[in-house]
């Protein structure tokens, strides 16, 4: 059974580097073919694709955001980290991970989120 | 503004059947690239609902089905239940911004 899950702080205050982490089990991050996105939604809104890494160590960032955005992975642990740089209230969302059949691929199963808030 | 194009809403007593469609362009749905449907209970992560512009993955009732063309791509919902109120979103990769692209979002309300 897959399973991911995002973990990291509720709150942060403007112009802090938040950092999530994706912790995964049921598949490899090494094996051929496998990928974790994060994706993320504001309140009442849209999905906004962040950030994508593959099984090849290779990193997508969303244009508009690929400024203040890092992942990376760590196979060992079953873990992929995302770190957003100088945060913003307008990036009060819920941040999802997800796993990917390729950059142009589904998101075939995602975490349950973990909301962040953005104040002061 | 999202790249992808979907009405804000749609509505249909059960039993009835709805699509709701995703109008994109040249450098994303109408450069070939697959189209993915995914449905959003309130409150909950969105699930995995129509893989690459037609395909169910196990578990999906065949209620649920999709189809692309051109530059868009639309998802039908037949045998309308109160349980298939949710949101809805399609998703493809954009050449032009090298990434990921969902749409706006649908919401299906079943009257």
């Amino acid at each position: 059974q897959v399973t991911l899950r995002e973990s990291g702080p509720a709150l942060v205050k403007p112009t802090q580097t938040l950092t999530l982490t994706c912790t995964f089990s049921g598949f490899s991050l090494s094996t051929s073919g496998m990928c974790v996105s994060w994706i993320r939604q504001p309140p009442g809104k849209a999905l906004e694709w962040l950030a994508l890494i593959d099984w090849d160590d290779d990193k997508y960032y969303s244009t508009s955001l690929k400024t203040r955005l890092t992942i990376s992975k760590d196979t060992s642990k079953n873990q992929v980290v995302l770190t957003m740089t100088n945060m913003d209230p307008v990036d009060t969302a819920t941040y999802y991970c997800a796993r990917a059949k390729a950059l142009y691929g589904e998101v075939d199963v995602w975490g349950q989120g973990t909301t962040v808030t953005v104040s002061s | 503004q999202s790249v992808l194009t979907q009405s804000p809403s749609v509505s249909g007593a059960p039993g009835q059947r709805v699509t709701i469609s995703c109008t994109g362009s040249s450098s994303n749905i109408g450069a070939g690239y697959d189209v993915h449907w995914y449905q959003q209970l309130p409150g909950t992560a969105p699930k995995l609902l129509i893989y690459v512009n037609s395909n169910r993955p196990s578990g999906v009732p065949d209620r649920f089905s999709g189809s692309k063309s051109g530059t868009s791509a639309s998802l039908a919902i037949t045998g309308l239940q109160a349980e298939d109120e949710a949101d809805y979103y399609c998703q493809s990769y954009d050449s032009s911004l090298s990434g990921v692209v969902f749409g706006g979002g649908t919401k299906l309300t079943v009257l």
